[in-house]
């Protein structure tokens, strides 16, 4: 069984609607993290969290919201989503220190 | 503040050897990671370094110099299958376990 996994897979909706994506891990790591991924533009970091009671925003965390149900489920929502939210998505999750991201399967999410 | 450049695109021929670059510039360090990430798929470990010098595992080195911020990942005997994305990753500065990403070197591997 894979160690990071997210749902959905890939989602198409429409402009304004609200959606959620989830993560959960079974590595046991403290450390998740949410990504967008566009051509040409890299992974970009969106929200990270070190523990259930502790989230921070990443570079681009305008238009979406987190939350850490669980050491294991982290979940990101956009709240009306726009079509330049339109990207390939990832969670991630380490262990403590500057150590190494294991990430999950991503979503292709598209909003029209 | 924190800056990565690597080349956006390669070409390298099968069974060649191909060098990957990427220049960083951090506040602090804490070591450089190498990803491969295949088209459309997660982001797979390949490599960390954080002191000078080569670390070699099977067909894939990478190389680190802090005092020129600098790195490069090596592949050898290449295959087809090496076709994919390599991305330098830097953690930031403190213990945060953030990274900053560089945006990735295309790779094509030729017949």
């Amino acid at each position: 069984d894979a160690d990071v996994t997210q749902t959905p897979r890939n989602r198409i909706t429409k402009t304004g609607k609200r959606i959620m994506l989830e993560c959960s891990q079974t590595k046991g790591h403290d450390r998740m993290y949410w990504y967008r991924q566009d051509p040409g533009l890299g992974l970009r970091l969106i929200y990270y969290s070190f523990d259930v009671k502790d989230i921070n925003k990443g570079e681009i965390s305008d238009g979406y919201s987190v939350s850490r149900q669980a050491q294991a489920k982290f979940s990101l929502s956009l709240e009306s989503a726009i079509p330049n939210q339109t990207a390939l998505y990832f969670c991630a999750t380490s262990d403590t220190g500057p150590g190494e991201q294991f990430f999950g399967p991503g979503t292709r999410l598209t909003v029209l | 503040g924190q800056n990565i450049d690597q080349p956006t695109e390669m070409t390298a021929t099968e069974g060649a050897i191909v060098q990957i670059n990427c220049t960083y510039q951090t506040s602090g360090f804490n070591g450089l990671f190498w990803y491969q990430q295949h088209a459309g798929e997660a982001p797979t470990f390949l490599s960390y370094n954080v002191l000078d010098g080569l670390e070699e595992k099977g067909r894939f080195s990478s190389f680190l110099s802090r005092s020129k911020g600098y790195s490069y990942l090596l592949l050898k005997e290449l295959q087809m299958k090496d076709s994919a994305s390599y991305l330098c990753a830097v953690p930031t500065s403190g213990n945060t376990g953030k990274l900053i990403f560089g945006q990735g070197t295309t790779l094509q591997v030729k017949p």
